[in-house]
Protein backbone atom coordinates (compact mmCIF):
# COMPACT_ATOMS: atom_id res chain seq x y z
CA UNK A 1 0.00 0.00 0.00
CA UNK A 2 1.33 3.56 -1.47
CA UNK A 3 1.53 5.78 1.76
CA UNK A 4 1.73 9.32 1.16
CA UNK A 5 3.85 12.08 2.45
CA UNK A 6 2.56 15.81 2.36
CA UNK A 7 2.91 19.19 3.68
CA UNK A 8 1.10 20.11 7.00
CA UNK A 9 0.30 23.55 6.07
CA UNK A 10 0.94 26.03 3.56
CA UNK A 11 -0.42 29.34 3.50
CA UNK A 12 -0.84 31.74 0.25
CA UNK A 13 -2.54 34.96 -0.92
CA UNK A 14 -5.21 35.47 -3.14
CA UNK A 15 -4.75 35.67 -6.76
CA UNK A 16 -1.63 33.65 -6.45
CA UNK A 17 -0.70 30.21 -7.89
CA UNK A 18 -0.67 27.46 -5.18
CA UNK A 19 1.28 23.43 -5.88
CA UNK A 20 1.24 20.96 -3.34
CA UNK A 21 3.38 18.38 -3.93
CA UNK A 22 2.61 14.81 -2.69
CA UNK A 23 5.48 12.21 -2.04
CA UNK A 24 4.59 8.30 -2.80
CA UNK A 25 7.78 6.40 -2.85
CA UNK A 26 6.46 3.07 -3.24
CA UNK A 27 3.53 3.81 -5.30
CA UNK A 28 2.44 0.21 -7.85
CA UNK A 29 1.94 -0.08 -11.17
CA UNK A 30 -1.61 -0.14 -10.74
CA UNK A 31 -2.06 2.54 -8.90
CA UNK A 32 -3.30 6.28 -9.67
CA UNK A 33 -2.98 9.33 -7.65
CA UNK A 34 -6.14 11.40 -6.48
CA UNK A 35 -6.25 14.94 -4.55
CA UNK A 36 -9.36 15.37 -2.83
CA UNK A 37 -10.66 18.52 -0.92
CA UNK A 38 -12.31 19.17 2.19
CA UNK A 39 -14.05 21.85 3.62
CA UNK A 40 -14.84 21.88 7.84
CA UNK A 41 -17.72 20.22 8.42
CA UNK A 42 -17.95 18.39 5.46
CA UNK A 43 -16.77 15.28 3.56
CA UNK A 44 -13.98 15.59 1.34
CA UNK A 45 -14.84 16.06 -2.39
CA UNK A 46 -13.07 14.46 -5.77
CA UNK A 47 -10.49 17.57 -7.46
CA UNK A 48 -8.74 15.85 -9.98
CA UNK A 49 -7.39 11.98 -10.59
CA UNK A 50 -4.27 10.95 -12.94
CA UNK A 51 -1.89 8.07 -13.60
CA UNK A 52 1.11 9.80 -15.41
CA UNK A 53 2.14 13.16 -17.18
CA UNK A 54 -0.25 16.04 -16.55
CA UNK A 55 -4.10 16.31 -15.94
CA UNK A 56 -6.23 19.10 -16.35
CA UNK A 57 -9.45 20.03 -15.47
CA UNK A 58 -11.32 23.13 -14.60
CA UNK A 59 -10.59 23.45 -11.03
CA UNK A 60 -6.72 22.62 -11.14
CA UNK A 61 -3.85 20.60 -12.91
CA UNK A 62 -2.37 17.49 -11.69
CA UNK A 63 1.55 16.99 -12.74
CA UNK A 64 3.16 13.57 -12.30
CA UNK A 65 6.84 12.73 -12.82
CA UNK A 66 7.85 9.74 -14.49
CA UNK A 67 8.98 7.99 -12.19
CA UNK A 68 5.53 8.67 -10.33
CA UNK A 69 7.06 8.78 -7.02
CA UNK A 70 5.48 12.19 -6.26
CA UNK A 71 3.16 14.14 -7.81
CA UNK A 72 1.69 18.09 -7.63
CA UNK A 73 -1.59 19.44 -7.39
CA UNK A 74 -1.81 22.72 -9.24
CA UNK A 75 -4.58 25.48 -8.36
CA UNK A 76 -4.41 28.42 -10.12
CA UNK A 77 -5.07 32.01 -8.77
CA UNK A 78 -6.19 30.87 -5.83
CA UNK A 79 -9.57 32.44 -4.16
CA UNK A 80 -10.47 32.61 0.15
CA UNK A 81 -13.14 29.91 -1.02
CA UNK A 82 -9.86 28.01 -1.63
CA UNK A 83 -9.18 27.19 2.01
CA UNK A 84 -9.13 23.86 2.60
CA UNK A 85 -7.76 20.42 3.63
CA UNK A 86 -6.01 18.76 0.46
CA UNK A 87 -5.43 15.03 0.79
CA UNK A 88 -3.44 13.01 -1.61
CA UNK A 89 -4.59 9.50 -1.86
CA UNK A 90 -2.79 6.90 -4.27
CA UNK A 91 -3.97 3.54 -4.68
CA UNK A 92 -6.31 0.74 -6.98
CA UNK A 93 -8.98 1.50 -4.96
CA UNK A 94 -12.35 0.21 -6.37
CA UNK A 95 -10.40 -2.16 -8.89
CA UNK A 96 -9.01 -5.05 -6.29
CA UNK A 97 -7.63 -3.08 -3.37
CA UNK A 98 -10.28 -1.76 -0.62
CA UNK A 99 -7.58 -0.54 1.75
CA UNK A 100 -7.27 2.51 1.10
CA UNK A 101 -4.39 5.08 3.25
CA UNK A 102 -5.51 8.58 3.16
CA UNK A 103 -2.39 10.93 4.81
CA UNK A 104 -2.48 13.49 7.42
CA UNK A 105 -3.56 16.44 4.29
CA UNK A 106 -2.53 20.47 3.37
CA UNK A 107 -4.05 22.61 5.00
CA UNK A 108 -3.98 25.26 2.58
CA UNK A 109 -4.65 28.68 4.29
CA UNK A 110 -5.70 31.92 1.30
CA UNK A 111 -5.50 35.14 3.11
CA UNK A 112 -6.57 38.01 1.33
CA UNK B 1 -29.05 13.44 -7.18
CA UNK B 2 -26.36 11.39 -6.67
CA UNK B 3 -25.35 11.17 -2.74
CA UNK B 4 -24.03 9.75 -0.12
CA UNK B 5 -25.98 10.03 2.71
CA UNK B 6 -25.33 9.45 6.84
CA UNK B 7 -27.78 10.07 9.36
CA UNK B 8 -27.51 11.26 11.95
CA UNK B 9 -24.88 14.35 11.96
CA UNK B 10 -24.84 14.80 15.61
CA UNK B 11 -24.75 12.01 18.27
CA UNK B 12 -24.43 12.16 21.74
CA UNK B 13 -24.35 9.13 23.83
CA UNK B 14 -22.73 7.75 27.09
CA UNK B 15 -20.33 5.10 27.67
CA UNK B 16 -21.75 1.48 26.78
CA UNK B 17 -25.04 2.46 24.81
CA UNK B 18 -24.63 0.31 21.27
CA UNK B 19 -25.42 2.54 18.61
CA UNK B 20 -25.44 2.58 14.57
CA UNK B 21 -24.40 5.04 12.70
CA UNK B 22 -26.43 4.55 8.79
CA UNK B 23 -25.19 5.10 5.44
CA UNK B 24 -27.04 5.15 1.94
CA UNK B 25 -25.63 5.77 -1.65
CA UNK B 26 -28.10 5.65 -4.45
CA UNK B 27 -25.72 5.52 -7.22
CA UNK B 28 -25.34 1.08 -7.61
CA UNK B 29 -21.89 1.67 -5.79
CA UNK B 30 -20.14 -1.95 -4.90
CA UNK B 31 -17.81 -0.24 -2.79
CA UNK B 32 -18.16 1.44 0.42
CA UNK B 33 -16.21 2.25 3.04
CA UNK B 34 -16.15 4.16 6.68
CA UNK B 35 -13.58 6.31 8.04
CA UNK B 36 -12.92 8.04 10.98
CA UNK B 37 -11.26 11.58 10.99
CA UNK B 38 -9.84 12.62 14.29
CA UNK B 39 -7.06 16.93 14.75
CA UNK B 40 -4.01 15.73 13.15
CA UNK B 41 -4.34 12.19 12.02
CA UNK B 42 -6.33 12.87 8.95
CA UNK B 43 -8.83 10.09 7.62
CA UNK B 44 -8.15 6.35 8.65
CA UNK B 45 -10.41 3.50 7.32
CA UNK B 46 -11.94 1.36 9.92
CA UNK B 47 -13.83 -1.05 7.18
CA UNK B 48 -14.70 -1.55 3.83
CA UNK B 49 -17.16 -3.66 1.36
CA UNK B 50 -16.36 -4.57 -2.18
CA UNK B 51 -19.64 -5.31 -2.44
CA UNK B 52 -22.65 -7.03 -0.81
CA UNK B 53 -21.39 -9.45 2.26
CA UNK B 54 -18.10 -8.68 1.40
CA UNK B 55 -16.58 -6.57 4.17
CA UNK B 56 -13.06 -6.10 5.59
CA UNK B 57 -10.86 -4.46 7.95
CA UNK B 58 -9.40 -1.28 7.23
CA UNK B 59 -6.75 0.31 9.75
CA UNK B 60 -8.28 1.14 12.86
CA UNK B 61 -11.16 -1.67 13.09
CA UNK B 62 -11.09 -2.62 17.00
CA UNK B 63 -14.37 -1.48 18.73
CA UNK B 64 -16.68 -1.05 15.20
CA UNK B 65 -18.74 -3.75 13.75
CA UNK B 66 -20.43 -3.45 10.05
CA UNK B 67 -23.09 -5.41 7.46
CA UNK B 68 -23.52 -4.97 3.63
CA UNK B 69 -26.87 -6.87 3.23
CA UNK B 70 -27.82 -4.76 0.70
CA UNK B 71 -25.73 -2.60 -1.79
CA UNK B 72 -27.15 0.72 -1.37
CA UNK B 73 -27.05 0.68 2.60
CA UNK B 74 -23.32 0.38 4.97
CA UNK B 75 -23.86 1.07 8.72
CA UNK B 76 -21.41 1.60 11.08
CA UNK B 77 -22.18 -0.23 14.54
CA UNK B 78 -20.89 0.47 18.18
CA UNK B 79 -21.28 -2.21 20.27
CA UNK B 80 -20.00 -0.74 23.32
CA UNK B 81 -18.65 2.95 22.49
CA UNK B 82 -16.26 4.66 24.42
CA UNK B 83 -14.95 8.05 24.92
CA UNK B 84 -12.10 7.16 22.53
CA UNK B 85 -14.46 6.75 19.35
CA UNK B 86 -15.07 10.35 20.19
CA UNK B 87 -14.73 11.35 16.09
CA UNK B 88 -15.83 12.73 12.98
CA UNK B 89 -17.51 9.87 10.75
CA UNK B 90 -17.58 9.56 6.96
CA UNK B 91 -18.63 6.86 4.91
CA UNK B 92 -18.13 7.01 0.93
CA UNK B 93 -18.59 4.88 -1.76
CA UNK B 94 -17.46 4.09 -5.67
CA UNK B 95 -17.60 2.09 -8.28
CA UNK B 96 -15.74 -1.42 -8.13
CA UNK B 97 -13.46 -0.16 -10.86
CA UNK B 98 -9.92 1.31 -10.95
CA UNK B 99 -9.87 5.01 -10.62
CA UNK B 100 -13.33 4.94 -9.91
CA UNK B 101 -13.15 8.87 -7.46
CA UNK B 102 -14.73 8.15 -3.94
CA UNK B 103 -17.96 9.84 -3.19
CA UNK B 104 -17.90 10.95 0.60
CA UNK B 105 -21.04 11.71 2.89
CA UNK B 106 -21.40 15.20 4.98
CA UNK B 107 -20.47 13.38 8.31
CA UNK B 108 -21.47 12.34 11.46
CA UNK B 109 -20.02 14.12 14.65
CA UNK B 110 -19.78 11.29 17.49
CA UNK B 111 -19.69 12.36 20.88
CA UNK B 112 -19.34 9.11 23.49
CA UNK B 113 -19.08 10.42 26.97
Amino acid sequence: LAKTTQPISMDSYEGQEVNITCSHNNIATNDYITWYQQFPSQGPRFIIQGYKTKVTNEVASLFIPADRKSSTLSLPRVSLSDTAVYYCLVGDYGGSQGNLIFGKGTKLSVKP
Amino acid sequence: EAQVTQNPRYLITVTGKKLTVTCSQNMNHEYMSWYRQDPGLGLRQIYYSMNVEVTDKGDVPEGYKVSRKEKRNFPLILESPSPNQTSLYFCASSLAKTNSPLHFGNGTRLTVT
